[in-house]
Formats: structure tokens, C-alpha cells, sequence
């Protein structure tokens, strides 16, 4: 069974653009929550879908956002980019929510 | 202010010995806990993972243990190889909500 997959792996924007990223689940899979990861936070919950609903959406300003399509296939966009933007974004997903929750390689987004 | 960057505990052990991974959670009302292990340049990689009506679960060379008395987890591996190298952090979540993670463990494999 294929893994958690995500595009692109690496990306490079300026300040001011937007960008969107995409996580395709594990096949079944209809939870598909987003982390940002940095050094100096660690992991940090974005948000959570769950048959294209959010469930749950953690501490991060409207700039984020995200969706999920009716093949769970969820993707999230981020606005207005800004430095502190720059940090890998990972993709997890599962069968039910918050639930033996698998994560993708990652986009590791750099903002100039 | 100034943003102060995480300082990952650290842990190194010779190969072939055992390591144990420690990790302190926040919410005594969590019960359902993952270990996941990463590596340089990869997402974080589900290991093992237990849930609050159970103190021990064993995998293969992992041992999870929980205490629920002082929120205490902790991840035994045994006969530790150079492959394990990675950081180590320690999930949480009560039922409905997010996960969240700890700040992780460094583990170096002496060889």
C-alpha cells in the first residue's frame, strides 16, 4: 500500500506570494491533518480534515488554510508569505481521526 | 522578543547496547500516545504506539511504556543499531483532539 505522498518536496517563493501544497493519503485514509515544523517550535498542528470537513485548526493566523476533496486528497495554501513561512510542511493522514496517523515526506517550503 | 530555537535533549549509546527514550506529557486526560522516529531530511515515522489502558506494548526491538501516574512515556529499543540514528518524539492526544508532540530526542549510534 502506497504511503502518505505530497507535492512538490521543495519549494522556493518570495514574500508576498502564495503557495499551495498537496498531500495525497494512504488509500482509505480520510483524516489528513497539517503540521509545521521548524526549529524553533518543532511540530505544530494546522489543521485537520476530515471527509472534506475541518475538524479542528490550531493556533496559526487566517493566512493558512486548507481543504480536503471527496478522495481525501486535501491540500493547503498559505498567502501573503512571509519569512517566518520558510519550514517543512507535513501531511499526515488516517483512517479515522487522530488515529494511528501516518506522515508524507514533507514540503519544505523556503520564502526569500 | 527573541525566538529561542528548541534544544533537543540529546542520547548516545554504543551499537548493540539498549536505549530508552524519555518523554514527559502534558494532559492527564490523554490516552492515546505514538513514538515516531525521524530522519534528516524525511517526515516523522510512525513506530509504536499505546493507548491509556495499557502500561506496555512491545514491537519489534520497541518497547512502549506508560505511566499514567507522573504522564511519563518512554520508548526502550533494544540491541540499538547505526540505522536507529534519528530524533525520537513522543505524541499525545485525548480523544477528538489534535496530536500534540514533543520537542524530541537526538539518539547518536556509536558504532
Amino acid at each position: 500500500k502506497a504511503g502518505v505522498t505530497q507535492t512538490p518536496r521543495y519549494l522556493i517563493k518570495t514574500r508576498g506570494q502564495q503557495v499551495t501544497l498537496s498531500c495525497s493519503p494512504i488509500s482509505g485514509h480520510r483524516s489528513v491533518s497539517w503540521y509545521q515544523q521548524t526549529p524553533g517550535q518543532g511540530l505544530q498542528f494546522l489543521f485537520e480534515y476530515f471527509s472534506e470537513t475541518q475538524r479542528n485548526k490550531g493556533n496559526f493566523p487566517g493566512r493558512f488554510s486548507g481543504r480536503q476533496f471527496s478522495n481525501s486528497r486535501s491540500e493547503m495554501n498559505v498567502s501573503t508569505l512571509e519569512l517566518g513561512d520558510s519550514a517543512l510542511y507535513l501531511c499526515a493522514s488516517s483512517l479515522i481521526s487522530y488515529n494511528e496517523q501516518f506522515f508524507g515526506p514533507g514540503t519544505r517550503l523556503t520564502v526569500l | 522578543g527573541e525566538s529561542v530555537g528548541l534544544h533537543l535533549p540529546t542520547l548516545s549509546v554504543q551499537e548493540g547496547d539498549n536505549s530508552i527514550i524519555n518523554c514527559a506529557y502534558s494532559n492527564s486526560a490523554s490516552d492515546y500516545f505514538i513514538w515516531y522516529k525521524q530522519e534528516s531530511g524525511k517526515g516523522p515515522q510512525f513506530i509504536i504506539d499505546i493507548r491509556s489502558n495499557m502500561d506496555k506494548r512491545q514491537g519489534q526491538r520497541v518497547t512502549v511504556l506508560l505511566n499514567k501516574t507522573v504522564k511519563h512515556l518512554s520508548l526502550q529499543i533494544a540491541a540499538t543499531q547505526p540505522g536507529d540514528s534519528a530524533v525520537y518524539f513522543c505524541a499525545e492526544n485525548e480523544a477528538g483532539n489534535q496530536f500534540y508532540f514533543g520537542t524530541g530526542t537526538s539518539l547518536t549510534v556509536i558504532p
